[in-house]
This record gives structure tokens, sequence and C-alpha cells, in this order.
């Protein structure tokens, strides 16, 4: 079946570590999309990307970047220039244009220890 | 930039109606709506793409005025099961590339 997978579902962080986030889509989508959820503020966009080895910033990118290697996959690094990073990450695809459906992925929670 | 929903939040009893609004300052061309569950990922329920238009899904429905740059989701004969919380988004061109942004989200807890 295809679907888009993030991974993992839960990641702890110590202070001044950067993580990696992973996303991994088989839908044959072009645009990938990074999202933060923070309680009350809804999903803001990190980062996207339309093809490979091109992305742009979205509203809140300070403090993380993106690769795009592959069609498939485009993993978010989370850097220890992030001050608040605890929260909520959503992936998600879709085909080009404006008036596609968004798929998600299940979301990995990171939590600063 | 985010699209602004209204209300926050809705309190509802089992069988009631309601209404989700969600407004741009930009121009909109087409508006997604999702519904999230908590710890989830957000599920599609239906993209409008031009102005005026309407679309149903069960007894969830949405209209789009293009004018106004507003779009509203009617929720009828609420159930149990459409609790979570609901986000319009909307996608803008740029330069070579298409931006899909949300709006903060409006929570909506169905009551028995």
């Amino acid at each position: 079946d295809g679907g888009i997978t993030q991974s993992p579902k839960y990641l702890f962080r110590k202070e001044g570590q950067n993580v990696t986030l992973s996303c991994e889509q088989n839908l044959n989508h072009d645009a990938m999309y990074w999202y933060r959820q923070d309680p009350g503020q809804g999903l803001r966009l990190i980062y996207y990307s339309q093809i490979v080895n091109d992305f742009q910033k979205g509203d809140i990118a300070e403090g993380y970047s993106v690769s795009r290697e592959k069609k498939e996959s485009f993993p978010l690094t989370v850097t220890s220039a992030q001050k608040n990073p605890t929260a909520f990450y959503l992936c998600a695809s879709t085909y080009q244009g404006l008036n596609t459906e968004a798929f998600f992925g299940q979301g990995t929670r990171l939590t600063v220890v | 930039q985010q699209p602004v929903q209204s209300p926050q939040a809705v309190i509802l009893r089992e069988g009631e109606d309601a209404v989700i609004n969600c407004s741009s300052s930009k121009a909109l061309y087409s508006v997604h709506w999702y519904r999230q569950k908590h710890g989830e990922a957000p599920v599609f329920l239906m993209i409008l793409l031009k102005g005026g238009e309407q679309k149903g899904h069960e007894k969830i429905s949405a209209s789009f005025n293009e004018k106004k740059q507003q779009s509203s989701l009617y929720l009828t004969a609420s159930q149990l099961s459409y609790s979570g919380t609901y986000f319009c988004g909307t996608a803008f061109r740029m330069d070579s590339s298409y931006k899909l942004i949300f709006g903060s989200g409006t929570r909506l807890l169905v009551r028995p």
C-alpha cells in the first residue's frame, strides 16, 4: 500500500544535539512538506520541496535543515540552533499543483531532555 | 500569512450543527479542509477549487467565497466521531513552487 512514513514516532534529544527525523513516501508525489505543531498554534510550515535537490524555507525555518536527494525522501534535521524544539512534527506530500490533496505521516514527537 | 480560523473551539451535543470559518488576507485559489484526532495525522476531508463552490462529505459540507477570501465548513447533525481539530489550508504559488499552509485549527468536541 502506498503511503507516507515517518520515523521514529518518539524521539528524545539532549541539549546541544542535532537530530534527524525521517520521512519517506511511496506515492510518487513530487512535493513534500515539513510542519511543526504546538498546542494551539496549528500547523506551521518549516520547509518544502517540489523537486529533487531543491527546497524552500517555510515560515519557521530557523534552526532546521533539510535535504531532498531522492524523490521519496525528505529528512528534517533539528539543529542545536533551534532553541525550543519540543513539538510534534508532521511530514506531508502531494502531487504538483495547487489543487491536490495532502497525505500526512503519523508524526514524530520530539522532546528535549 | 496563516489563514485565520474561528472559532478556536466548539463544544456540541450529538446531533447539533456547527460552522467553522476560515479567512485569508491573501487571494485564495483553493481551500483544503482536514480533521485531526489527537496524536494522529490529519485526514483529508475536501478541497474547494473555485469561488462559490460547495462540496460535501457525508454530513460535512463546505463553501468557498473567493471574492471574500473565505471558506466555511458545515457540520450537520454532529456525531461523536466528528470530534477532533479541524484545519483549513491553502496553497500558494511561489515562483516555481507551491506552498501549502494551514490555519491554527478549531477544536471540536461532540458530547453524547
